[in-house]
């Protein structure tokens, strides 16, 4: 089945630190790839996504790539903000049903000013 | 609305008794979907309704649960005789088409106690 690998967390880090948040990932297929992101008391949001292999995802100063040859989608940004204190959850599409999203258990970021 | 609606944000339940969770998607969204969230876990796919068809309801845990979206808009997830391992997050999330980038409500937080 569809599964996907994330980072453990707690990850916590200075305000301008460089932030890299692995995900591995097994499907049977081209998944498209996603990141998304829960702010403190608000919903899942879309962060980014790539949809075939070697995609570039980005958005906010965040980036992804879609790495077909180690089946890995690690997000990465530069210079973390206070404000980029959130859940992050790296998820895929199953192939057959792109509907259908498996999502990571969530990897918990704290950025200290 | 501006975004994805759920009521309640918070239920507590007795063990057996019965509850039922409401989700007001996004105005025209066709497609709508719910996702159960375990503590520390990623949220895991229920069911999805495209319009009025539930067209998949593969993740729904037992036949305890129900879901259903008689006119196509607002939609209610249904769970009979709840029991402790029903306790989650339960999320609703609608999109204009299937495939991806969905936006997710808040959530209600069920506890059995």
């Amino acid at each position: 089945g569809n599964s996907v690998t994330q980072m453990e967390g707690p990850v916590t880090l200075s305000e301008e630190a460089f932030l890299t948040i692995n995900c591995t990932y097994t499907a049977t297929g081209y998944p498209s790839l996603f990141w998304y992101v829960q702010y403190p008391g608000e919903g899942l949001q879309l962060l980014l996504k790539a949809t075939k292999a070697d995609d570039k995802g980005s958005n906010k100063g965040f980036e992804a790539t879609y790495r077909k040859e180690t089946t890995s989608f690690h997000l990465e940004k530069g210079s973390v903000q206070v404000s980029d204190s959130a859940v992050y959850f790296c998820a895929l599409s199953d192939p057959r049903n792109d509907y259908k999203l498996s999502f990571g258990a969530g990897t918990t970021v704290t950025v200290r000013a | 609305g501006a975004g994805v609606s759920q009521s309640p944000r918070y239920k507590v339940a007795k063990r057996g008794q019965d509850v039922a969770l409401r989700c007001d998607p996004i105005s025209g969204h066709v497609s709508l979907f719910w996702y159960q969230q375990a503590l520390g876990q990623g949220p895991e796919f229920l069911t999805y309704f495209q319009n009025e068809a539930q067209l998949d309801k593969s993740g729904l845990p037992s036949d305890r649960f129900f879901a259903e979206r008689p006119e196509g808009s607002v939609s209610t997830l249904k769970i009979q005789r709840t029991q402790q391992e029903d306790s989650a997050v339960y999320l609703c999330a609608s999109s204009l088409s299937a495939a991806g980038g969905y936006t997710f409500g808040s959530g209600t937080r069920l506890t059995v106690v």
